[in-house]
């Protein structure tokens, strides 16, 4: 089956602009996850989302930070007014949960690679 | 507050060789480990994964990995290392009662023919 699709792959904007970057779940995930990876380090949390609520968003550096999941399936991370420190790969992920029980892998997709100019 | 340590960022090994990529780990309470591994230009691949129980787990492509509470580890194994096994190794560990999982900075395997 598909996996978790991000898009877009790549994007390249300048400082101060406002990005979206979209995450297409696996079907059936109630479970998604975003972090940021930049070169070099591990990934980093930035936020959770079980259905359509953020049930932890304390990885977001800032306020400039924001992310949705209306429907409890696509999310989109929102970045305003971008700074070059936001360069890195965001990466999403997602998982099941059932019965409670969140022992689950996360599954990740490809990333989306921002660079700021 | 969670960590993880990876102390190498590189590992070599001869094809046909064993290999182990070292981990560690610092939590409150059980944790739950992973280990997942990143091709070029492509996303995290959920490896194995430790819960409870026995504490050698097997995962995918030959892998398994040893958990010890004592010495708060989580060491990756295989016995035989391929060259297709080249890519970089995340070790990460989630706290229960929490979500996020935290990542070690990553090991480069590099396995040579």
């Amino acid at each position: 089956g598909a996996g978790v699709s991000q898009t877009p792959s790549n994007k390249v904007t300048e400082k101060g602009k406002y990005v979206e970057l979209r995450c297409d779940p696996i079907s059936g995930h109630t479970a998604l996850y975003w972090y940021r990876q930049s070169l070099g380090q591990g990934p980093e949390f930035l936020i959770y989302f079980q259905g359509t609520g953020a049930a932890d968003d304390s990885g977001l550096p800032n306020d400039r930070f924001f992310a949705v999941r209306p429907e409890g399936s696509v999310s989109t991370l929102k970045i305003q007014r971008t700074e070059r420190g936001d360069s890195a790969v965001y990466l999403c992920a997602s998982s099941l949960t059932s019965g409670g029980s969140t022992y689950n892998e996360q599954f990740f997709g490809p990333g989306t690679r921002l660079t700021v100019l | 507050a969670q960590s993880v340590a990876q102390p190498e960022d590189q590992v070599n090994v001869a094809e046909g060789n064993p290999l182990t990529v070292k981990c560690t780990y610092s939590v409150s309470g059980n944790p739950y480990l992973f280990w997942y591994v990143q091709y070029p230009n492509r996303g995290l691949q959920f490896l194995l994964k430790y819960i409870t129980g026995d504490n050698l787990v097997k995962g995918s492509y030959g892998f398994e990995a040893e958990f010890n509470k004592s010495q708060t580890s989580f060491h990756l194994k295989k016995p035989s290392a391929l060259v297709s096994d080249s890519a970089l190794y995340f070790c990460a560990v989630r706290e229960p009662g929490f979500q996020k999982l935290v990542f070690g900075t990553g090991t480069r395997l590099l396995v040579s023919p």
